[in-house]
C-alpha cells in the first residue's frame, strides 16, 4: 500500500523558513505528480501547489508564489516543500499528496504541524 | 478564499438521507472539471471519497453517493451512521488566476 510519510512538527519565528519533507513508499514515485496543501487551525483545506516528480517542474497558488518552493529528490523518492518569511498565519497543518489526475488527490501524508510563533 | 461554496453544516438522524452542495462557477466546475469529494474525520487527514464525479474508490460504502451538473456538484450520504460524522470537501480545477486546485469551503456533517 503507497504511503506519503511527512517529516515531524516544527516550531518556527516570524521571518523564518520551514522545509518539509515527504517520502512515498512506492517505487513508481515518478509517476505520480504530488500537491501540498495545507490547513490552519479549524479551517478549510488550502492548495498551496504541485509538482511533477519527474522533471522537477511546479506550478503554485497565486497567494503562495514568491515565498514557496517545491523541489523533489528521486534517488530518495521524497518530495520537499519549503516556504519562506513565515508569519502567523501559517500556522497550519501541511499535506503531501498523490494526484492521480482523473482518479483525483488518491494517498495523502499524515500532515506536519508547523506552527509560527514569537 | 475558496472559490467553491459548501454548506457549513448539515445534520441527520441515523438512517437519514443527507446531500452537501457544491457551487462553483464557469471556471471550474461549470467548464467541465471534474470533481472530487473528501472526507476528514476529526483528527486525521482528509481520505478521498469520491472521484471524477460519480465515482467510489474501493472499500467506500454505496451509501456514498455523488453527481455534477452545470455549475454544481452535490454529495448525499444514504443510511446515515455515527461513523458519517465528518468535515466533506469538495474540489476541483480552476482556469482562472486564482490558482489550478481548489476546495470547497467544508461541509460539517452531524448525526444526532
Amino acid at each position: 500500500q503507497v504511503q506519503l510519510v511527512q517529516s515531524g512538527a516544527e516550531v518556527k519565528r516570524p521571518g523564518a523558513s520551514v522545509k518539509i519533507s515527504c517520502k512515498a513508499s512506492e517505487y513508481t514515485f515518478t509517476n505520480y505528480y504530488r500537491h501540498w496543501v495545507r490547513q490552519a487551525p479549524g479551517q478549510g483545506l488550502e492548495w498551496m501547489g504541485i509538482i511533477n516528480p519527474s522533471a522537477g517542474s511546479s506550478s503554485y497558488s497565486q497567494k503562495f508564489q514568491g515565498r514557496v518552493t517545491m523541489t523533489r529528490d528521486t534517488s530518495t523518492s521524497t518530495v520537499y516543500m519549503e516556504l519562506s518569511s513565515l508569519r502567523s498565519e501559517d500556522t497550519a497543518v501541511y499535506y503531501c499528496v498523490r494526484d492521480s489526475e482523473n482518479y483525483g488527490m488518491d494517498v495523502w501524508g499524515q500532515g506536519t504541524t508547523v506552527t509560527v510563533s514569537s | 478564499q475558496s472559490v467553491l461554496t459548501q454548506p457549513p453544516s448539515v445534520s441527520g438522524a441515523p438512517g437519514q438521507r443527507v446531500t452537501i452542495s457544491c457551487t462553483g462557477s464557469r471556471s471550474n466546475i461549470g467548464a467541465g472539471y471534474d470533481v472530487h469529494w473528501y472526507q476528514q474525520l476529526p483528527g486525521t487527514a482528509p481520505k478521498l471519497l469520491i472521484y471524477g464525479n460519480s465515482n467510489r474508490p474501493s472499500g467506500v460504502p454505496d451509501r456514498f453517493s455523488a453527481s455534477k451538473s452545470g455549475t454544481s456538484a452535490s454529495l448525499a450520504i444514504s443510511g446515515l451512521q455515527a461513523e458519517d460524522e465528518a468535515e466533506y470537501y469538495c474540489q476541483s480545477y480552476d482556469s482562472s488566476l486564482s490558482g489550478f486546485y481548489v476546495f470547497g469551503t467544508g461541509t460539517k456533517v452531524t448525526v444526532l
